[in-house]
């Protein structure tokens, strides 16, 4: 079964500190996504990858930067986080028509 | 990518088919509609897409009319598993717009 693991389903960060989500896709894709998601504002991009070390800013890109340095790793990075960055993170993977999700990530930043 | 308006909400009983409408009124001719659902705390899944055909898999049917201008999404025999909410979302298929854009869906809820 094709899988996009993301390697924390819940997560407790301070203010400022340099917070790390990580997602691995089993299916060699090329492309990947990072997306939150908040209630009444639904799924948002933050950044997409559509090959190795290449990235594009979505559509909420400040505060985060990523990693794409092996096909299979896509990488969310929050500088220093923020209470407003409290959210669940969703990574994905597609090739093709349909994107695989996987399971998410809780963040809360306290 | 086209909007798409979705009702809010629908209730559906279970064992009953569930039909989730969408409009997609400014779609063009090169733009597929696709739908997801998302139970609850869980990631979006693909469920099915089209470009004008009517099309069947495992999951669910899609029904798209003939003018492109709406469709609907049939779950034939609904179960209290299929409680989730479902997406509906057009957008060109390849090229450089990878980008998948949500908007705020239909939350079906089905009743034993």
């Amino acid at each position: 079964d094709v899988k996009v693991t993301q390697s924390s389903r819940y997560l407790v960060k301070r203010t400022g500190e340099k917070v790390f989500l990580e997602c691995v896709q089993d299916m060699d894709h090329e492309n990947m996504f990072w997306y939150r998601q908040d209630p009444g504002l639904g799924l948002r991009l933050i950044y997409f990858s559509y090959d190795v070390k290449m990235k594009e800013k979505g559509d909420i890109p400040e505060g985060y930067s990523v990693s794409r340095e092996k096909k299979e790793r896509f990488s969310l990075i929050l500088e220093s986080a923020s209470t407003n960055q409290t959210s669940m993170y969703l990574c994905a993977s597609n090739e093709g028509y349909g994107y695989t999700f996987g399971s998410g990530t809780r963040l809360t930043v306290v | 990518d086209a909007k798409t308006t979705q009702p809010p909400s629908m209730d559906c009983a279970e064992g009953r088919a569930a039909n989730l409408p969408c409009n997609h009124s400014t779609i063009s001719g090169n733009e597929y509609v696709y739908w997801y659902r998302q139970i609850h705390s869980q990631g979006p899944q693909y469920i099915i897409h089209g470009l004008k055909n009517n099309e069947t898999n495992e999951m669910a049917s899609l029904i798209i009319t003939e003018d492109r201008k709406s469709s609907t999404l049939i779950l034939p025999h609904a179960t209290l598993r299929d409680t989730a909410v479902y997406y509906c979302i057009v957008r060109f298929s390849g090229g450089s717009n990878y980008k998948l854009t949500f908007g705020k869906g239909t939350l079906l809820t089905v009743n034993p």
